[in-house]
């Protein structure tokens, strides 16, 4: 199976940057997932990572290095709308179905 | 609106009731899932559906009871569930065989809050 660790909960100022990490341990990687879900609904997908390096999307990045089993979700110009749940998910072994942590919650302050 | 819809949204219901959630993609997608997401623990997939065929089970209890007439829909039938079952099930489709396709992008319905009395 996978060990998927995040912190449980951050906290970020309107028009900051935010890191949020992820870790993970697992054989056969097929990929890491990010999603985002607000409290009371869908999570929403947000990105797909399987090569080491960074990927932008707008205001979200997500970074990979596989030998370190490492990710993060880079989120910039924070808004409001930005408080959420951050899942990171992991796909691995024979097939591509993501498995996936606790979430980080993020929460967003003036 | 996700293209993935659950109904009911809100369920409570007693320990010795039979109920079941509906779920409905409308995205022309080939595969399926339930997933549970309890307070405090991670998403947790319960089945798969790949082209109508049940292809995963996680060790889910025959108190849930899976059904997928076609591609389109798929149910969780419930009976005799304990309280500690309540929780948000989410219903998720994806385009590709997901055994076969990298990047297999799957979409969340807004879930069904069970509460069992």
């Amino acid at each position: 199976g996978q060990n998927i660790d995040q912190p449980t909960e951050m906290t970020a100022t309107e028009g900051a940057i935010v890191q949020i990490n992820c870790t993970y341990q697992t054989s056969g990687f097929n990929g890491l997932f990010w999603y985002q879900q607000h409290a009371g609904e869908a999570p929403t997908f947000l990105s797909y990572n399987v090569l080491d390096g960074l990927e932008e999307k707008g205001r979200f990045s997500s970074f990979l290095s596989r030998s370190k089993g490492y990710s993060y979700l880079l989120l910039k110009e924070l808004q409001m709308k930005d408080s959420a749940s951050y899942l990171c998910a992991v796909a691995s072994g024979g097939s591509y179905i993501p498995t996936f942590g606790r979430g980080t919650s993020l929460i967003v302050h003036p | 609106e996700t293209g993935v819809t659950q109904t009911p949204r809100h369920l409570v219901m007693g320990m010795t009731n039979k109920k079941s959630l509906k779920c409905e993609q409308h995205l022309g997608h080939n595969a399926m899932y339930w997933y549970k997401q309890s307070a405090k623990k991670p998403l947790e997939l319960m089945f798969v559906y790949n082209f109508k065929e049940q292809t995963e089970n996680n060790s889910v209890p025959s108190r849930f009871s899976p059904e997928c007439p076609n591609s389109s829909h798929l149910f969780l039938h419930l009976h005799t569930l304990q309280p500690e079952d309540s929780a948000l099930y989410l219903c998720a489709s994806s385009q590709d065989d997901p055994y076969s396709f990298r990047g297999n992008t799957i979409y969340f319905g807004e879930g069904s809050w069970l509460t069992v009395v």
